[in-house]
Formats: structure tokens, sequence, C-alpha cells
């Protein structure tokens, strides 16, 4: 049973190129978290989304930043005309519906992007 | 969210029984509290979750006291693959979860 995915592990881009961050959840899971984590901070929460629905986007950037979460393939957060700022590991985590709670989280190994 | 307070660092040896205090002083009605483990790059990982009194699980027990103005987390016997960072979570039943600088534990031999 494979847990949550993320890939790519490890992200490099150059200022104003654009970051495109891929999280699978686990097998069942339905809900889909994005964090991000600066360098000597704890987690802080992105956005959340259901299939085909952003739930809550309260935590991410107005700007550049997108979340989504198809019928089909895994969740996207895309990061457009990156800034050295937005450097930090990004980590994704999916929750199963059926538990009725949403505080166990799953988390994946997170993509760590580098702007240069 | 109710804001939390936990010691920035800890030290144990192998053996050794380790109890992390977390304050949360303005913990409302609804509020449980969750503990969530982060290695060294890879992501967080759910310990345990309790509202009163004692929660044991196979890797850790959680002890709430009446007022539930804090809790402990325990880890008995802990070995060198437990050095970790530790993260008090004080929250309704909702998906945004809240971590801080959390504790970072280190076992040493």
């Amino acid at each position: 049973n494979a847990g949550v995915m993320q890939n790519p592990r490890h992200l490099v881009r150059r200022r104003g190129q654009e970051a495109r961050l891929r999280c699978s959840p686990m097998k069942g899971h339905s809900h889909v978290y994005w964090y991000r984590q600066l360098p000597e901070e704890g987690l802080k929460f992105m956005v959340y989304l259901q299939k085909e629905n952003i739930i809550d986007e309260s935590g991410m950037p107005k700007e550049r930043f997108s979340a989504e979460f198809p019928k089909e393939g895994p969740s996207i957060l895309r990061i457009q005309q990156v800034v050295r700022g937005d450097s930090a590991a990004y980590f994704c985590a999916s929750s199963d519906p059926g538990t009725g709670s949403s505080y166990e989280q799953y988390f994946g190994p997170g993509t760590r992007l580098t702007v240069t | 969210l109710a804001k939390t307070t936990q010691p920035i660092s800890m030290d144990s040896y192998e053996g050794q029984e380790v109890n992390i205090t977390c304050s949360h002083n303005n913990i409302a009605t609804n509020d449980y509290i969750t503990w969530y483990q982060q290695f060294p790059s890879q992501g967080p990982r759910f310990i345990i979750q309790g509202y009163k009194t004692k929660v044991t699980n196979e890797v850790a027990s959680l002890f709430i006291p009446a007022d539930r103005k804090s809790s402990t987390l325990s880890l008995p016997r802990v070995s060198l693959s437990d050095t970790a960072v530790y993260y008090c979570l004080v929250a309704i039943n909702d998906y945004k979860l809240s971590f801080g600088a959390g504790t970072t534990v280190t076992v040493r031999a």
C-alpha cells in the first residue's frame, strides 16, 4: 500500500520560471492538502482540495500560486514566475474522508524547491 | 487556533523515557490535541491524538490533565531512530493543521 507520493523530490528553477509539483495521495484518499516549510520553520497550510474542487486556499499567496486536483491524475501545485523567496520544502498530505476526521493526515516526502 | 508552547530542544540517551510537555492555555472546548513526528528530509507523521486523560498506542502515550491547558507526550525507551522534531498541534476536528517550531529531540548512544 503505497503512501503519499510526491515528485520531483528536488527541483531547481531560475527566477522567473515555472515550478510544477505533483502529489499522488494514498489509495482511497480523496482529500489533499499542501503545506510549505521554510528553513527552520514549521509547516504552513496552503490549500485543501478534494477531487475537482478547491475547498480552502486561504494559506496560498494570491498571485503566482495555483493548485488543482483533477478527476484523474495527481494533484498539482503550480508556482509561476518563481522568486528566491519561494525556495522551501513543499509537502503534500492526504486523508481518508471515511474516517470522519482530517487531523490525521498522511504526508509525502516533500519536494524541495530551490530558486537560483 | 490555540497557540502552543513547547521546548525548542531536548536531549536524551538510548533506553530512557522522554517526556515533552506542550502548553496550550487557550485551548477551546472542542479542540483536540495531536502530536506529529518529523524526521529530517521527510514529511510529518501522525503519532497520537487525544482529548482528555490518557491515550496510549504502540508508539507513545499522551497525558492530558483535567484542565487541558497542557499535555505531555511520553516516548518510552527511546532509541537513536527516535531522533526527530515533535510537533504539538491543537485544533478542532479540522483540516488546517498548524505546525509551530516543534521540539527537536536528540537521542544519543
